[in-house]
C-alpha cells in the first residue's frame, strides 16, 4: 500500500514550451501532497504544498506564475512548468500525505520526474 | 530556524568496512521527527527510519544502526560490513513546519561509495 506515481519519468521539452508533471496516490486519498525540487548532486528543496480544493502555497523564492500546481482531486496533483527555461532543469519529486492516518508528518514519496530544457 | 546538517559531503569505502554517516539537526520544537532515506542512482528515495524525539534509544536493522541523541541533536547512521549495494547517496531530514504543514526539511546528503 502507500504507492505514489508520478508521471512522466522523464521529459525533455525545448525552452519556451510548458511541460506538465502529475503525481497520484494510487492506494490511497491525499488531500495534501508536496513537491520538492532537487538540482543535480544537491539536496531536496521544497517548492509548494499543494491542498486538494485550494490554492498551493510556495515556499519562498518559488514563482508561483512559473509552477502552476493544481490538486484537482485527492488523488492527483499537476505541476506544470511554464515558460521553461533551462535553469528549470532539475529532478522533481512529489510527496503524498495519506489522509486520516499517521502523524501529519508522514509522507510517500514519487520516483521522481528528470526535467531537461533544451 | 530548523535546519540538518550532514558534514560529509562524500565518502569512500571498501567492501565489508564500516561506515558511519553523521546527521546534526536545529530544531525548536520539542516534538519532531528524524528520517533517513537512500537515493541509488535511479533517483527514488528509499525510506530508511524514522524516529520520534521521545525516543532515544538506539536502532538497529540488519547491517544498519542508528544513533540517536539529543544532547548533540545528532542522529547518526552506521553500515556495518558494507557491500556494494550500499553504494548511494544518503539524506537525513528533518519534519518541519512551514508556511502550510510538515513537509520534511532534508540536509545535503552524503555520497557514499563502496568499492569492492
Amino acid at each position: 500500500g502507500a504507492v505514489v506515481s508520478q508521471h512522466p519519468s522523464r521529459v525533455i521539452c525545448k525552452s519556451g514550451t510548458s511541460v506538465k508533471i502529475e503525481c497520484r496516490s494510487l492506494d490511497f486519498q491525499a488531500t495534501t501532497m508536496f513537491w520538492y525540487r532537487q538540482f543535480p548532486k544537491q539536496s531536496l528543496m521544497l517548492m509548494a504544498t499543494s491542498n486538494e480544493g485550494s490554492k498551493a502555497t510556495y515556499e519562498q523564492g518559488v514563482e508561483k506564475d512559473k509552477f502552476l500546481i493544481n490538486h484537482a482531486s485527492l488523488t492527483l496533483s499537476t505541476l506544470t512548468v511554464t515558460s521553461a527555461h533551462p535553469e528549470d532543469s532539475s529532478f522533481y519529486i512529489c510527496s503524498a500525505r495519506q489522509d486520516g492516518v499517521g502523524p501529519s508528518y508522514e509522507q510517500y514519496f514519487g520516483p521522481g520526474t528528470r526535467l531537461t530544457v533544451t | 530556524a530548523q535546519k540538518v546538517t550532514q558534514a560529509q559531503t562524500e565518502i569512500s569505502v571498501v567492501e565489508k568496512e564500516d561506515v558511519t554517516l553523521d546527521c546534526v539537526y536545529e530544531t525548536r520544537d520539542t516534538t519532531y521527527y528524524l528520517f533517513w532515506y537512500k537515493q541509488p542512482p535511479s533517483g527514488e528515495l528509499v525510506f530508511l527510519i524514522r524516529r520520534n524525539s521521545f525516543d532515544e534509544q538506539n536502532e538497529i536493522s540488519g547491517r544498519y544502526s542508528w544513533n540517536f541523541q539529543k544532547s548533540t541533536s545528532s542522529f547518526n547512521f552506521t553500515i556495518t560490513a558494507s557491500q556494494v549495494v550500499d553504494s548511494a547517496v544518503y539524506f537525513c531530514a528533518l519534519s518541519g513546519t512551514n508556511q502550510a504543514g510538515t513537509a520534511l526539511i532534508f540536509g545535503k546528503g552524503t555520497t557514499l561509495s563502496v568499492s569492492s
